[in-house]
C-alpha cells in the first residue's frame, strides 16, 4: 500500500523556518517525480513545488521562488520541503503527493498533510 | 504564468441529475489537463489526466474532454457520494496551477 506521511509543521513566527519531510512507502521512492501542494484554511489547492526523479530538476511557484528548498533521498524514500522567510500567508495544509509515472505534475497519491501556522 | 478559471464557482443539483464543469485555461495547453476532487475533510483525489483518461478506480459516469484551452469535467448522474469540490488543474509546464475549485452540492 503506497503511504505518505508528512511531519514538521506547526507553529512558527513571522521570518521563521520549518523543514516538512515526508516519509513514503510502498513504491519504490526513487522511480517517481514529487510535490508539495498546500491549502491555505478554506481555500483551494496551490501548488507549491515539484523535484525530479534525480533532484535535478526542479520547480517552484512564485510565490515560494527563493524562500523554500525542495529536495529528496532516495535512499531514505523521503522528500523535504525546507522553508525560509516564512509569512502569514503562507499558512497552510502542506501536502507531499507523489506524480503518474508518465507526467510528474500529475498527482495520484497525497498524504494527509500537516499543517504550517504562521503567526505572532 | 498560465491562469486557469473554472465555472460555475459552486453548483446545487440533484441526485441523478447530469452536471458539466468547465475549466479554461488562459492559453493553450493542449490536454495536459487534470481533474482532481476534494470531498469535505479529505485528501484531494485524481479524477482523470489527459484531459480525458479516466484514472483507474475512479468511476465512469466521470468524464472529461476538450483540448487547446476550454475542458469540462461531466458527471453523467450525480450521486450523494460526489458532493466535493472539484479542481482543474494544468500540468504542461510549470507552474502546475490549479483552477480555483468548483463546489458541487446535492439539491
Amino acid at each position: 500500500e503506497v503511504q505518505l506521511v508528512e511531519s514538521g509543521g506547526g507553529l512558527v513566527q513571522p521570518g521563521g523556518s520549518l523543514r516538512l519531510s515526508c516519509a513514503t512507502s510502498g513504491f519504490t521512492f526513487g522511480s517517481f517525480e514529487m510535490n508539495w501542494v498546500r491549502q491555505a484554511p478554506g481555500k483551494g489547492l496551490e501548488w507549491v513545488s515539484y523535484i525530479s526523479i534525480t533532484g535535478s530538476t526542479i520547480y517552484y511557484a512564485d510565490s515560494v521562488k527563493g524562500r523554500f528548498t525542495i529536495s529528496r533521498d532516495n535512499a531514505k524514500n523521503s522528500l523535504y520541503l525546507q522553508m525560509n522567510s516564512l509569512r502569514a500567508e503562507d499558512t497552510a495544509v502542506y501536502y507531499c503527493a507523489r506524480g503518474v509515472i508518465t507526467f510528474g505534475g500529475v498527482m495520484n497519491y497525497w498524504g494527509q498533510g500537516t499543517l504550517v501556522t504562521v503567526s505572532s | 504564468d498560465i491562469q486557469m478559471t473554472q465555472s460555475p464557482s459552486s453548483l446545487s443539483a440533484s441526485v441523478g441529475d447530469r452536471v458539466t464543469i468547465t475549466c479554461r485555461a488562459s492559453q493553450d495547453i493542449s490536454n495536459y489537463l487534470a481533474w482532481y476532487h476534494q470531498k469535505p475533510g479529505k485528501v484531494p483525489k485524481l479524477l482523470i489526466y489527459s484531459a480525458s483518461t479516466l484514472q483507474s478506480g475512479v468511476p465512469s459516469r466521470f468524464s472529461g474532454g476538450g483540448s487547446g484551452t476550454d475542458f469540462t469535467l461531466t458527471i453523467s448522474s450525480l450521486q450523494p457520494e460526489d458532493v466535493a469540490t472539484y479542481f482543474c488543474q494544468k500540468y504542461d509546464s510549470a507552474p502546475f496551477t490549479f483552477g480555483p475549485g468548483t463546489k458541487v452540492d446535492i439539491k
